[in-house]
């Protein structure tokens, strides 16, 4: 199983852009890269996910490097309500046994 | 679009019991995976369930089993309980497919005395 190794924390203020580092250095080629987050008290939701080019959604964008072995979770403007533990996974597409392989995360705090 | 739930969200249990805890998938989704989340630390996955057979185990003694019914809700079964299987225990359901995000419920807290 891919690990995945990030920051154990990281702090930004309200409005301004965070980009949350991760490293794989251990991922297959066919491994997707998967970002959750997770609110106290609440499990984990889902953020954004892809395999080798970057991605934009409405909560995010993923920023993979060309040779897979890092990616980078960009929130443009970060709020109040993005502080949160994220995790950066990898997605075992294997067989037919699609499992999430969780670090330990950061622990993002945005200041007011 | 009903979310995923599960049940108890809290739980007492001593020792050497065994517990069940309930989860019911999101509309639409056939698989239903099973982590284990120990306070401070990322999910660890226990197992998942597709179309009512395991398709996959973590590094989980066999005390820990599961089922999952023709809807596709499951259980989470762990017998002779430890006082290390004290946790947040998260259920996720998603589509069976390559890339699939999978759905978390708010998970059971369980406490082993």
């Amino acid at each position: 199983d891919a690990k995945t190794t990030q920051p154990n924390s990281m702090e930004s203020n309200e409005e301004e852009p965070v980009h949350l580092p991760c490293n794989h250095s251990t991922i297959s080629g066919t491994d997707y890269i998967h970002w959750y987050r997770q609110l106290p008290s609440q499990g984990p939701e889902y953020v954004i996910h892809g395999l080798t080019s970057n991605v934009n959604n409405r909560m995010a964008s993923l920023a993979i490097a060309e040779d897979r072995k890092s990616s980078t979770l960009i929130l443009h403007r970060a709020t109040l309500r993005d502080a949160a533990v994220y995790y950066c996974t990898s997605h075992n597409s294997g067989g037919s046994n699609y499992k999430l392989t969780f670090g330990k995360g950061t622990l993002l705090t945005v200041n007011p | 679009e009903t979310g995923v739930t599960q049940s108890p969200t809290h739980l007492i249990k001593t020792r050497g019991q065994q517990v069940t805890l309930r989860c019911s998938s999101q509309s639409g989704h056939n698989t239903v995976s099973w982590y284990q989340q120990a306070l401070g630390q990322g999910p660890q996955f226990i197992f998942q369930y597709y179309r009512e057979e395991e398709n996959g185990r973590g590094n989980f003694p066999p005390r820990f089993s599961g089922l999952q019914f023709p809807n596709y809700s499951s259980e989470l079964n762990v017998n002779a309980l430890e006082l290390d299987d004290s946790a947040l225990y998260l259920c996720a359901s998603s589509l069976t497919g390559t890339a699939e995000t999978q759905y978390f419920g708010p998970g059971t807290r369980l406490l082993v005395l």
